[in-house]
C-alpha cells in the first residue's frame, strides 16, 4: 500500500518561502499526490493536488519530482496563519501518515 | 453549498456503551469516508463508503462499523467502548467516481469522543 515520510516539525520565518518535503517512493503510475493541512482541531483542508507535473493555485506550488518518488510543497510567502500540520497523501486518501508541524515564526 | 456536516460536536460515554455519530455529505457528493485523530496516531482511516457500499476499509477491529444511505448521509457506530477509542472522528465527502481513489477530500469538523 502506497505510504508517505514525511519530517515531524519545521519552522518558517514570516514572509519567507516554507518548502515541505514528502517522499512517497511506492506510489502507482495513476496515483495523484494530494496534501492538506489541519488547524488546530479542525478538519484538514484541501490544498492542492498533482500527478506528473508542477502545479500552482492561490494557496500553493506542488513540484513533482520526474520519477514521481517524491514532491515538495512551496508556500511562497508563510504567515502566522499558515501555522498547521501538512498532510501529503497518495492512494485516496487511505494513508494520511503523521504529517509535518510547520511553524511559522515573526 | 453546504460544507460536510457532523453530529454531535461533542460527545461523552462510558467503558462498554455504544456510540453512534453522523455525518451528512456535501451535495451530490457520494463518497463519504471516516477517520479516527489521537494525539499519538494521528489520522488513522477506518473506512469508505461508496453510494450505501463499503467499498475500502482500515486496520480496525469490527467493534467499529458504518452505513450509507440513499440519500448519501452515513453514520459510524463503535460497540463495548473502550478508553483508547477516545478521539476527534472526522468525516469526509467527495465527488470522486465509483472505482476512483481520486478527487478531493472535503472535511467536517468533527466529532469529539470522550471515553471514561
Amino acid at each position: 500500500d502506497a505510504k508517505t515520510t514525511q519530517p515531524p516539525s519545521m519552522d518558517c520565518a514570516e514572509g519567507r518561502a516554507a518548502n515541505l518535503p514528502c517522499n512517497h517512493s511506492t506510489i502507482s503510475g495513476n496515483e495523484y499526490v494530494y496534501w492538506y493541512r489541519q488547524i488546530h482541531s479542525q478538519g484538514p483542508q484541501y490544498i492542492i493536488h498533482g500527478l506528473k507535473n508542477n502545479e500552482t493555485n492561490e494557496m500553493a506550488s506542488l513540484i513533482i519530482t520526474e520519477d514521481r518518488k517524491s514532491s515538495t510543497l512551496i508556500l511562497p510567502h508563510a504567515t502566522l496563519r499558515d501555522t498547521a500540520v501538512y498532510y501529503c497523501i497518495v492512494r485516496g486518501g487511505m494513508r494520511f501518515g503523521a504529517g509535518t508541524r510547520l511553524t511559522v515564526k515573526p | 453549498k453546504a460544507g460536510v456536516t457532523q453530529t454531535p460536536r461533542y460527545l461523552i460515554k462510558t467503558r462498554g456503551q455504544q456510540v453512534t455519530l453522523s455525518c451528512s455529505p456535501i451535495s451530490g457528493h457520494r463518497s463519504v469516508s471516516w477517520y479516527q485523530q489521537t494525539p499519538g496516531q494521528g489520522l488513522q482511516f477506518l473506512f469508505e463508503y461508496f453510494s450505501e457500499t463499503q467499498r475500502n476499509k482500515g486496520n480496525f477491529p469490527g467493534r467499529f462499523s458504518g452505513r450509507q444511505f440513499s440519500n448519501s448521509r452515513s453514520e459510524m457506530n463503535v460497540s463495548t467502548l473502550e478508553l483508547g477509542d477516545s478521539a476527534l472522528y472526522l468525516c469526509a465527502s467527495s465527488n470522486r467516481d465509483r472505482g476512483s481513489t481520486t478527487g478531493k477530500l472535503f472535511f467536517g469538523s468533527g466529532t469529539q469522543l470522550s471515553v471514561l
